[in-house]
């Protein structure tokens, strides 16, 4: 069964960086095809795409944000880890990780709420 | 980038009903197409890829038709557990989603 679960603050202050960790398992991020992506949504609102890294280390973000965003990948520990710079109210949504091989979605995790408020 | 429009934006529609949902995209991207179903406070949960293949266990009033540059999701008869907002995503070149359908009950 493949399960990812993301984790992090609930709370940042703006001009603050965010770090958020997406622990795996049910998978490996060493195989040949496999990615995991973030993607956020804010309350209400449509979801976003952010960034993605696969199983080679190649790593793709968002056009948008990418000037604030750091991908990583810990394969021992099953985790990848999401930087965003410069935390702003406008980010405060829910953050989802989720595993793609061919390009779709599925599974993902549960998501967790971060609101940024000084 | 590729921009991915939806309509409608709400759909109000009662139990039984044929409904379909319209996702257009900025530039051709072939079949890269998937959708999804979400429900207040959950993940997302995938139904199509390849714009027209079930994903395994979704039922099959569900499906998925198009190619290029326009595509539907069809619900062939509406269940009460089919009310929930409803997203297509790209992923020809990178990702994006589209702006969502609520379908609500009418």
């Amino acid at each position: 069964q493949i399960t990812l679960k993301e984790s992090g603050p609930t709370l940042v202050k703006p001009t603050q960086t965010l770090t958020l960790t997406c622990t795996f398992s049910g998978f490996s991020l060493s195989t040949s095809g496999v990615g995991v992506g973030w993607i956020r949504q804010p309350p209400g609102k449509a979801l976003e795409w952010l960034a993605l890294i696969y199983w080679d280390d190649d790593k793709r973000y968002s056009p948008s944000l990418k000037s604030r965003l750091t991908i990583t990948k810990d394969t021992s520990k099953n985790q990848v880890v999401l930087t965003m710079t410069n935390m702003d109210p406008v980010d405060t949504a829910t953050y989802y990780c989720a595993l793609t091989t061919l390009g779709w979605f599925d599974p993902w995790g549960q998501g967790t709420l971060v609101t940024v408020s000084s | 980038d590729i921009q991915m429009t939806q309509s409608p934006s709400t759909l109000s529609a009662s139990v039984g009903d044929r409904v379909t949902i319209t996702c257009r995209a900025s530039q051709s991207i072939s079949s890269w197409l998937a959708w999804y179903q979400q429900k207040p406070g959950k993940a997302p949960k995938l139904l199509i890829y390849k714009a027209s293949s079930l994903e395994s266990g979704v039922p099959s009033r569900f499906s998925g038709s198009g190619s290029g540059t326009e595509f539907t999701l069809t619900i062939s008869s509406l269940q009460p557990d089919d009310f929930a907002t409803y997203y297509c995503q790209q992923y020809n070149s990178l990702w994006t989603f589209g702006q969502g359908t609520k379908v609500e009950i009418k």
